[in-house]
């Protein structure tokens, strides 16, 4: 079935660090690929997404290239700020579906030192 | 102006009662789901409900039965909790495939 796999957590970096969370995916048709940002006692927010492959979505220092070969969709930052601590999800969804399900990755925790 | 909001934010309760928890959009979405975040912070889709028809019902117990009035809203009841009910249950809701969810800020329920 459709799935999603990231790297185990925590991933305890210093400030100013390279990040990069590792996600790959197995789906039967062509997903649409999400990152989602859950930050301590709040929902998901949409960070960005990519819907066909080669796409590079972005958005706040963040980015991930959607790579059909390799079925991944790894996430990275140039430098981390501590307000950056959150949990991470890697999601798909598939655009064959008519039900928009998102199915997502079991989360990475991030901490961010001073 | 909150997107999506859900009410109550933490919910305190025994084993064997009965509660709801209530979700509400002003996006103009026609789709809304509510998904379970258990202690490891895995999310899992339980219902989905597309201009208030049911799409999505997986594989959840038949205490918890979801209830849409209106493409706006939908609601969560719950009979009969069990202590393994205890999660963060959010709403979310999504015009398409491509664009993502806008997710609520999630209902804290505690069974004891």
């Amino acid at each position: 079935g459709d799935s999603v796999t990231q790297m185990e957590g925590p991933v305890t970096l210093s400030e100013e660090a390279f990040l990069t969370i590792n996600c790959t995916y197995t789906a039967t048709g062509y997903p649409s690929l999400f990152w989602y940002v859950q930050y301590p006692g709040e929902g998901l927010q949409l960070l960005l997404k990519a819907t066909k492959a080669d796409d590079k979505g972005s958005n706040k220092g963040f980015e991930a290239t959607y790579r059909k070969e390799t079925t991944s969709f790894h996430l990275e930052k140039g430098s981390v700020q501590v307000s950056d601590s959150a949990v991470y999800f890697c999601a798909l969804s598939l655009r064959s579906s008519n039900t928009g399900k998102l199915i997502f990755g079991q989360g990475t925790t991030l901490q961010v030192k001073p | 102006d909150t997107a999506v909001s859900q009410t109550p934010k933490y919910l305190v309760t025994q084993m064997g009662n009965d509660k709801s928890i209530k979700c509400e959009q002003n996006l103009g979405h026609d789709t809304m789901y509510w998904y379970k975040q258990d202690s490891k912070k895995f999310l899992k889709i339980m219902f989905s409900y597309n201009n208030k028809e049911l799409i999505i019902n997986e594989t959840v117990p038949n205490r918890f039965s979801p209830k849409s009035p209106d493409k706006a809203h939908l609601n969560l009841h719950i009979n009969s909790l069990e202590l393994g009910d205890s999660a963060v249950y959010f709403c979310a809701s999504s015009q398409g495939t491509p664009d993502g969810y806008t997710f609520g800020s999630g209902t804290r329920l505690t069974v004891v």
